[in-house]
């Protein structure tokens, strides 16, 4: 049964980088998935924020694009969001997702994070 | 301002029927599979429709879904208390190239 827990700081300054990862259990991330990060600011709606591939290619949304880096670290079967410059609109719980390859839908979640922007 | 279009709430008394509707464009639901997704309170999304109309495993056949044009819709029958939760809509953008949702609707049993 795959799993995905998401883990990193639950409080980050204005203007630093938001580092979080995501640990995927039962299942290789070198699979045919493409894992993701989508976010939920308190009170409001899902917004994707990007996807990486095992092989390194990667689709963000261009809201985000300029300050996302989503990685992949085959060692620790586990992936990475860094959100730089951030601000107190991207307070959210963060979720990892995963979909696979030619499919469009993300059919597991993990359990999400709340990160907090305040000084 | 979410790409995907949703009302932001839908009701019903137990027993009824009741609909959510995701209004798109020809670059999401226009072209490519809707999905949807139920939230209850203080959890994570859980699938709950994809490509269209088809159930994951687990997911009671009182629910279904439809897509139609640049418009996809949500039907619950038999509404049940359990039912009350945030539903989002989401599909692929061409023109993104990513993943979009619609702003959610939250459903109440009355």
């Amino acid at each position: 049964q795959v799993q995905l827990q998401e883990s990193g700081p639950g409080l980050v300054k204005p203007s630093g980088t938001l580092s979080l990862t995501c640990a995927v259990s039962g299942a290789s991330i070198s699979s045919s998935y493409w894992w993701s990060w989508v976010r939920q600011p308190p009170g409001k709606g899902l917004e994707w924020i990007g996807e990486i591939f095992h092989s390194g290619g990667t689709n963000y949304n261009p809201s985000l694009k300029s300050r996302v880096t989503i990685s992949v670290d085959k060692s620790k079967n586990q992936f990475s969001l860094m959100l730089s410059s951030v601000t107190a609109a991207d307070t959210a719980v963060y979720y990892c997702a995963t979909r696979l390859q030619q499919l469009t839908y993300f059919d597991l979640w993990g359990l999400g994070t709340l990160v907090t922007v305040s000084s | 301002q979410s790409v995907l279009t949703q009302p932001p709430s839908a009701s019903g008394t137990p027993g009824q029927r009741v609909t959510i509707s995701c209004s798109g464009g020809s670059s999401n639901i226009g072209s490519n599979t809707v999905s949807w997704y139920q939230q209850l309170p203080g959890t994570a999304p859980k699938l709950l429709i994809f490509s269209n109309n088809q159930r994951p495993s687990g997911v009671p056949d009182r629910v279904s879904g439809s897509r139609s044009g640049t418009s996809a819709s949500l039907a619950i029958s038999g509404l049940q208390s359990e039912d009350e939760a945030e539903y989002y809509c989401a599909a692929w953008d061409d023109s993104l190239n990513g993943v979009v949702f619609g702003g959610g609707t939250k459903l109440t049993a009355l």
